[in-house]
């Protein structure tokens, strides 16, 4: 397999400007997360989903951040507008199950909003 | 909520010296999961903890769970630039997988 597979590796853009990140998980695992990570704040939650329903986004810091998951294939996150504090690292991971399995990261998204 | 607190923030050996990073939690955990992520790289597993005072050992490694499952270790013997990174504790508590901020360990030849 090849792993968790998350697109664009790197995105750079304006603030204001809706970006738009994609994750394809690992064929047959059930769960799918969204992580952000920075410096000040480590890795964080976002959300995550069971089967391609959302479970819970209590970690999505405000309406600016949406994601969907429309197939078991295929997860986007949607920020938009964007500002610069949203620069980070965005990972996604995937994993059996919830809890009791490991998670599965992808390579990460690096975005910087200038 | 529940949080997972790891300590020390960052530590810098000279190769061949050992190290220790330490997670507590909050609240008793499910299980415990350790992940290493290198300098420029995302988050790899590296194993999982489940049974009250459990140790395991990867080699150099040896990874312990408390006996009240609320905190962990992990000890790396004779440190070596391979080992350079991030270390996290991920705590289950059931409802979701919490992540501590991190150990960065960074090796000098």
């Amino acid at each position: 397999d090849a792993g968790v597979i998350q697109s664009p590796r790197h995105e750079v853009t304006e603030m204001g400007q809706e970006v738009t990140l994609r994750c394809k998980p690992i064929s047959g695992h059930d769960y799918l997360f969204w992580y952000r990570q920075t410096m000040m704040r480590g890795l964080e939650l976002l959300i995550y989903f069971n089967n391609n329903v959302p479970i819970d986004d209590s970690g999505m810091p405000e309406d600016r951040f949406s994601a969907k998951m429309p197939n078991a294939s295929f997860s986007t996150l949607k920020i938009q507008p964007s500002e610069p504090r949203d620069s980070a690292v965005y990972f996604c991971a995937s994993s059996l199950d919830r809890g009791a399995y490991e998670q599965y990261f992808g390579p990460g998204t690096r975005l910087t909003v200038t | 909520g529940q949080q997972v607190m790891q300590i020390p923030q960052y530590q810098h050996v000279q190769e061949g010296e050992d190290f220790t990073t330490y997670c507590n939690s909050s609240t008793t955990l499910s299980n415990i999961q350790w992940y290493k992520q290198r300098p420029g790289g995302h988050p790899v597993f590296l194993i999982q903890l489940v049974k009250s005072g459990e140790v395991k050992k990867q080699k150099r490694l040896t990874f312990q769970f408390g006996e009240a499952k609320k905190n962990s270790s992990l000890h790396i013997t004779a440190t070596q630039t391979t080992d350079v990174g991030t270390y996290f504790c991920a705590g289950d508590s059931g409802y979701a997988l919490n992540f501590g901020k991190g150990t960065s360990l960074l090796v000098t030849p």
